[in-house]
């Protein structure tokens, strides 16, 4: 069976630029998760969508951050403009459904200058 | 509002000794609780989980942890620890209602030396 599926796996741009990050979710799996994973900080939920619908977004710094999963499968997660302190690791999981087990992609790992 | 514990940021261990990893978690009702592992450069690989029942959870890699309700602790260990699990460990919990989002503590980095 894949895995959780995420490109690119890093990416440099400067401040004030923008980016996205890609994920694929393992098949069937209607629930996903994006989080931001800080250099030696443990991951931190930005949003969840259980199909192409958002169950919870309140960590999701709203005025540069979006996500969409227009389908209910694979999802995007753009920064702009990113800021120095959104360097960081963005990790994508999904589970079968809510309060599934969540399995995590390899993350993308993002450095702003 | 749930909430993890790590105390220890860095644990060094020699190959073949035992290891326990300390977690303790705040939460208002009976919680999920996980065991991740991240190796350098990698997402998070779950060790084992706790929902109900048996409060030692068995897991992959010959890693176990028991549930303690009354000590709010989940506490990962491993009888005799390899080389190659040098990785870092995250220790989370989950609701049984609501959207299910998983807090994770600040991960505890092991080192393994021969």
């Amino acid at each position: 069976e894949a895995g959780v599926a995420q490109s690119p796996r890093y990416k440099i741009i400067e401040k004030r630029q923008s980016v996205a990050f890609w994920c694929n979710p393992i098949s069937g799996h209607a629930t996903l998760y994006w989080y931001q994973q800080i250099l030696g900080q443990g991951p931190k939920l930005l949003i969840q969508f259980q199909n192409n619908g958002v169950v919870d977004d309140s960590q999701l710094p709203k005025d540069r951050f979006s996500a969409e999963r227009l389908k209910g499968v694979d999802s995007t997660l753009k920064i702009q403009p990113a800021k120095l302190e959104d360097s960081a690791v963005y990790l994508c999981a999904s589970s079968l459904q809510i309060r599934e087990t969540q399995y995590f992609g390899p993350g993308t790992r993002l450095l702003v200058l | 509002a749930q909430s993890v514990t790590q105390p220890d940021i860095h644990i060094t261990v020699s190959e073949g000794a035992s290891l326990e990893l300390r977690c303790n978690y705040s939460y208002g009702a009976t919680p999920y609780l996980f065991w991740y592992v991240q190796s350098p450069g990698q997402g998070l690989q779950l060790l084992l989980k706790y929902f109900s029942g048996d409060t030692l959870v068995q897991g992959i890699k010959g890693f176990e942890a028991e549930f303690k309700r009354s000590q709010s602790s989940f506490n990962l260990r491993k009888p005799s620890v390899h080389w190659s699990d040098a990785a870092e460990y995250f220790c989370a919990v989950g609701a049984f209602t609501g959207a299910n989002n998983l807090f994770f503590g600040t991960g505890t980095r092991l080192t393994v030396i021969p």
